[in-house]
């Protein structure tokens, strides 16, 4: 399977612990994606790299998050001291450099705050 | 504000019926309307997209018709089948912009 996968797929933590998902984005994509998906919401967007260079990120990503992606490959997003709110489907999706190509998702991560 | 506003939130059509999906957008800058198809347990694909540029684009079932003086677009599934339900998204974005702006959702469901 050559799309866009992310682990882990369900995640469950206390309130106050840090969480890290990962991403592998389509090997040949140079854009990468983070967006947060509640129940009932569309994809909101987190933070977007190319290659290696965090570019963007929203206001939504408070300085409890923080992205990677070392060496313009895999990526990373961490959440420190989990709060209750933070509980949602983290999405990730990556594209080509070539203006409007699709964005391809993975599947999510589903993060449980307890 | 980088808005897309999307209704309804939920949708019950008949097998073989007509399902019509609404958009509106406020940020004139916008140039590119993507719609998403997201079923349970997966991440969004992309269904079919449009440039202001032109009015309709329809591929096999599926039709998007664009209404740029009104800042309105929408989704049209003809000759709906069961293996339609899902959640659907509109989105946009302006050539000034990295990232997509998605709708709220519509849950569609099509019964047999």
């Amino acid at each position: 399977d050559t799309g866009v996968s992310q682990d882990p797929r369900h995640k469950i933590t206390k309130r106050g612990q840090n969480v890290t998902f990962r991403c592998d984005p389509i090997s040949e994509h140079n854009r990468l994606y983070w967006y947060r998906q509640t129940l009932g919401q569309g994809p909101e967007f987190l933070t977007y790299f190319q290659n290696e260079a965090q570019l963007e990120k929203s206001r939504l990503l408070s300085d409890r998050f923080s992205a990677e992606r070392p060496k313009g490959s895999f990526s990373t997003l961490e959440i420190q001291r989990t709060e209750q709110g933070d509980s949602a489907m983290y999405l990730c999706a990556s594209s080509s450099g070539q203006e409007n190509s699709p964005l391809h998702f993975g599947n999510g991560t589903r993060l449980t705050v307890t | 504000q980088q808005q897309v506003k999307q209704s309804p939130q939920s949708l019950i059509v008949q097998k073989g019926g007509i399902s019509i999906i609404n958009c509106a957008y406020e940020n004139t800058a916008f140039d590119y309307f993507p719609w998403y198809q997201q079923f349970p347990g997966k991440g969004p694909a992309l269904l079919i997209a449009i440039r202001p540029d032109v009015s309709e684009k329809k591929e096999g079932r599926f039709t998007i018709s664009f209404n740029k003086s009104a800042k309105q677009f929408s989704l049209h599934i003809m000759d709906s089948q069961p293996g339609d339900s899902a959640t659907y998204f509109c989105a946009a974005k302006g050539s000034g912009y990295s990232t997509l702006t998605f709708g709220k959702g519509t849950m569609l469901l099509v019964s047999p």
